[in-house]
Formats: C-alpha cells, structure tokens, sequence
C-alpha cells in the first residue's frame, strides 16, 4: 500500500500569508495509463471533507486560486498563496491510482 | 447537484451487524462512470478508505481490516449504495462517508456521513 507522509502535521499561519504542505509517497502514484492521481482535501470542523485539487494540479469547480498543487512521482505540495480565515481547516492528501486507496495524517492549518 | 445521504448507524455490540445505506440525488447510477466509496474516520483520527465497487464491472476491493467482514453493494434501480457490516469490532467504530468517484483518481462529492459505535 501507498503510505502518505505528510509535513508539517500542524501549521500556524498569520492571516495573509502563504502556506505550504507537503505529501510524500512511499511508491510512485503514477498509473499505466500516465496520470498522477493525487487529491487533496480540506476539512473544516464538524463537515465532510471538500475535494480542493485532483490530478495534482487541477482544482475543482469553485475551488478559489489562492489554492495550487503541485509536484510528480512521490513528492506532492499543497499550497495557499494568502490564507484566509475560512482557510482554518485540516488538508488532507489522497492517492487515488491503486487500490486501497490512502490519505495522508492530515495537517491541521491554524489562523495565528 | 450530485448530494449523498447516508443512513443506518448507530450503537451495536461487538459480533454484531449493521448495514450502511447512502442515497443519492442529482447523479444516477446509471450514469455512474466508475466508482463509488466508503471511507471512515474515527473520533478525532484522520480518515481511512474501506471499500469500493466500480460501477460498470460491479468489481469491488477492500482494506485488510475489513475483507470477509464488510461488503459493499450498489442497487441502481434505488440509487443506492451499501455497505453490509458483520462481526464488528470496537475499532470499526468511525464516522463512515460514502463518496462518488465519477471520474478516475479520487472521491469528488461526499456524504454527511452516519456515524457507528461498536461497544457493548
């Protein structure tokens, strides 16, 4: 199985600043058929997770563009050009190229 | 609007069953293009996929925690997904989601969620 690692596991951030997160693979997440599929997803306290990118790179309808992914193979980064205070929430990593799939820890992004 | 509701949790002893139901509205199976999910997470922890069915080839796969316990089943005729739970344990307890796949590579639109307890 694809074990996710992702860093940091918590992430305190002044308003209007930009965040990092990153997700490492412990195997290629690469499928035969070329893509990349590595999502990422936010959780805010008490509600479901919301699909914030796919593919790597592509962000879902109505995901703001302060949102970006990035990154190949094993080494995958989430990144959030300024955080907003509704950008208080835990992301999480997913690969979705071989069964089981697999999600990251989770970082928590904090509002300092 | 694709919209996920799940049903059927609640509190049950340890070797008991339980079966998850998750109704869907503005999305047919009919028109399921590849998979759906079921994926939990238990209290505070982070989240953990269980199993899926691919819609065309009613293939399925499962985590090792839950083979020969959990089966996942879909009815399109109801517009439903399922999941069977037999001998359960404490740690099946969890907040399960279920979730559409409509294209390759990840969950797009989730459920609220329905939440089991396994305790006696």
């Amino acid at each position: 199985d694809a074990v996710l690692t992702q860093s940091p596991l918590t992430l305190p951030v002044t308003l209007g600043q930009p965040a990092s997160i990153s997700c490492r693979s412990s195997q290629s997440v690469v499928l035969s058929d070329g893509n990349t599929y590595l999502n990422w997803f936010q959780q805010r306290p008490g509600q479901s997770p919301r699909r914030l990118i796919y593919k790597v790179s592509d962000r879902d309808s109505g995901v703001p563009d302060r949102f970006s992914g990035s990154g190949s193979g094993t080494d995958f980064t989430l990144q959030i050009s300024r955080v907003e205070a509704e950008d208080a929430a835990v992301y999480y990593c997913m690969q979705g190229s071989h069964w089981p799939y697999t999600f990251g820890q989770g970082t928590k992004l904090e509002i300092k | 609007e694709v919209q996920l509701v799940e049903s059927g949790g609640g509190l049950v002893q340890p070797g008991r069953s339980l079966r998850l139901s998750c109704a869907a509205s503005g999305f047919s199976f009919h028109d399921c293009d590849y998979a759906m999910h079921w994926v939990r997470q238990s209290p505070g922890k982070g989240l953990e996929w269980v199993a899926g069915i691919f819609c065309i080839s009613g293939s399925t796969g499962y985590r090792d925690s839950v083979k020969g316990r959990f089966t996942i089943s879909r009815d399109n005729a109801k517009n439903s997904l399922y999941l069977q739970m037999n001998s359960l344990r404490g740690e099946d307890t969890a907040l399960y989601y279920c979730g559409t796949e409509r294209q390759p590579g990840g969950l797009d639109v989730w459920g609220q969620g329905t939440t089991v307890t396994v305790s006696s």
